[in-house]
């Protein structure tokens, strides 16, 4: 079975940093894109970053690019994301997500909750 | 950046009816588009990915159509399990774009 289990959100004060990270198991994790995507509260999907399965290649969304960062450890089959320079508008729910054959988000962990707030 | 929008914002709907979802996207995604489901409390889960083909699991009286950039999704006869908030999502360049949702309630 595939599993995606996210760690390390939490209350962090506006301009600091938190990393992110997804323990993935069930599935050859280095043969698969991973991607986080966000839900602020009450609101709708953001797709942020994206990663190849062999890390050579990342993708941002406008609205994290230069603060957020995306890599992978395909020894440890765990994705992270690096959060920078955080914002009130970085709140979410942010979740781990193994990419199908294609673009389509195929599986989804139960997501872990970030709040920036003083 | 290609943006979905969904309508109707809100669908309701009573228990064993059909309810229709619809798509937009502001240019040609080809067969591109996914369907998730998302119940209050839970992360989303697939649907429908390329447009129309049904995800592993997911009941038969769900379908997707469409292409380009006008998509529907059908539920044929919904169950009280069905009752939740659906997004579209455009595959088909970067930066991955969800529309806004539709809510199927209950009338």
């Amino acid at each position: 079975e595939v599993q995606l289990v996210e760690s390390g959100g939490g209350l962090i004060q506006p301009g600091g940093s938190l990393r992110l990270s997804c323990a993935a198991s069930g599935f050859t994790f280095s043969s698969y894109t991973m991607r986080w995507v966000r839900q602020a509260p009450g609101k709708g999907l953001e797709c942020v970053a994206g990663i190849s399965g062999s890390g050579g290649s990342t993708y941002y969304a406008d609205s994290v690019k230069g603060r957020f960062s995306v890599s992978r450890d395909n020894s440890k089959n765990t994705l992270f994301l690096q959060m920078n320079s955080l914002r009130a508008e970085d709140t979410a729910i942010y979740y781990c997500v193994k990419a199908g054959a294609g673009f389509y988000m195929a599986v989804w962990g139960k997501g872990t909750t970030v709040t920036v707030s003083s | 950046e290609i943006v979905m929008t969904q309508s109707p914002a809100t669908l309701s709907v009573s228990p064993g009816e059909r309810a229709t979802l619809s798509c937009r996207a502001s240019q040609s995604v080809s067969s591109n588009l996914a369907w998730y489901q998302q119940k209050p409390g839970q992360a989303p889960r697939v649907l429908i990915y390329d447009a129309s083909t049904r995800a592993t699991d997911v009941p038969a009286r769900f379908s997707g159509s469409g292409s380009g950039t006008e998509f529907t999704l059908t539920i044929s006869s919904l169950q009280s399990e069905d009752f939740a908030v659906y997004y579209c999502q455009q595959c088909s360049n970067w930066p991955l774009t969800f529309g806004g949702g539709t809510k199927v309630e209950i009338k």
